[in-house]
């Protein structure tokens, strides 16, 4: 069965950078876009954007450019998402959520890494 | 960008209800919506996609319409399961924005 399974909860300072990791199994992982969805605590979804894993083409909200970086490791069917110059507003819970390369719609999704920064 | 609203913000519903959820676009979004429910420290899960396709799995008490701008979300007769948020997603071109969410409480 498709598996999204994400790296553990991180704690950072203020400024630091952090790095969250999405391995997917279960499906080919080309066929798929990864999207990446941020959730501030008790807060609705925002949809950061999405990366295809046949060009690397990142596409990014706004509000989610300069800071946040999508990447890809398809040799380990991985999905990355790197934040850098943290800040308290970045606490949050982040989700790596596949979905059709030509349709946005998210089928299947991670079970969420909880990001905070504290100092 | 286009820009998702949802009505209400929460209800409050004894199973058994019937129970709709709206969802409207800023622009026209063609059948390009889905909803997804969330429960409380869960990931989402999709329910409708193209505004009125069923996921596989997901109970034939949900349904959803519309079209343009316009969209709702039915559950036709709520179970104790159901109580949960809902969020619809408008899919038609990036970014692939949320609406705010509609939470549905036990009555």
């Amino acid at each position: 069965q498709v598996q999204l399974v994400q790296s553990g909860s991180e704690l950072r300072k203020p400024g630091a950078s952090v790095k969250v990791s999405c391995k997917a199994s279960g499906y080919t992982f080309m066929s798929y876009a990864m999207n990446w969805v941020r959730q501030a605590p008790g807060q609705g979804l925002e949809w950061m954007g999405w990366i295809n894993p046949n060009t690397g083409n990142p596409t990014y909200a706004q509000g989610f450019t300069g800071r946040f970086v999508f990447s890809l490791d398809t040799s380990v069917d991985t999905a990355y998402l790197q934040i850098s110059g943290l800040k308290a507003e970045d606490t949050a819970v982040y989700y790596c959520a596949r979905s059709p390369l030509v349709r946005g719609v998210i089928v299947d999704w991670g079970q969420g890494t909880l990001v905070t920064v504290s100092s | 960008d286009i820009q998702m609203t949802q009505s209400p913000s929460s209800l409050s519903a004894s199973v058994g209800d019937r129970v709709t959820i709206s969802c409207r676009a800023s622009q026209t979004v063609g059948t390009y919506l889905n909803w997804y429910q969330q429960k409380p420290g869960k990931a989402p899960m999709l329910l409708i996609y193209a505004a009125s396709g069923l996921q596989s799995g997901v109970p034939s008490r949900f349904s959803g319409s519309g079209s343009g701008t316009d969209f709702t979300l039915t559950i036709s007769s709520l179970q104790p399961e159901d109580f949960a948020t809902y969020f619809c997603q408008r899919t038609s071109s990036t970014p692939f924005t949320f609406g705010p969410g509609t939470t549905v409480d036990i009555k």
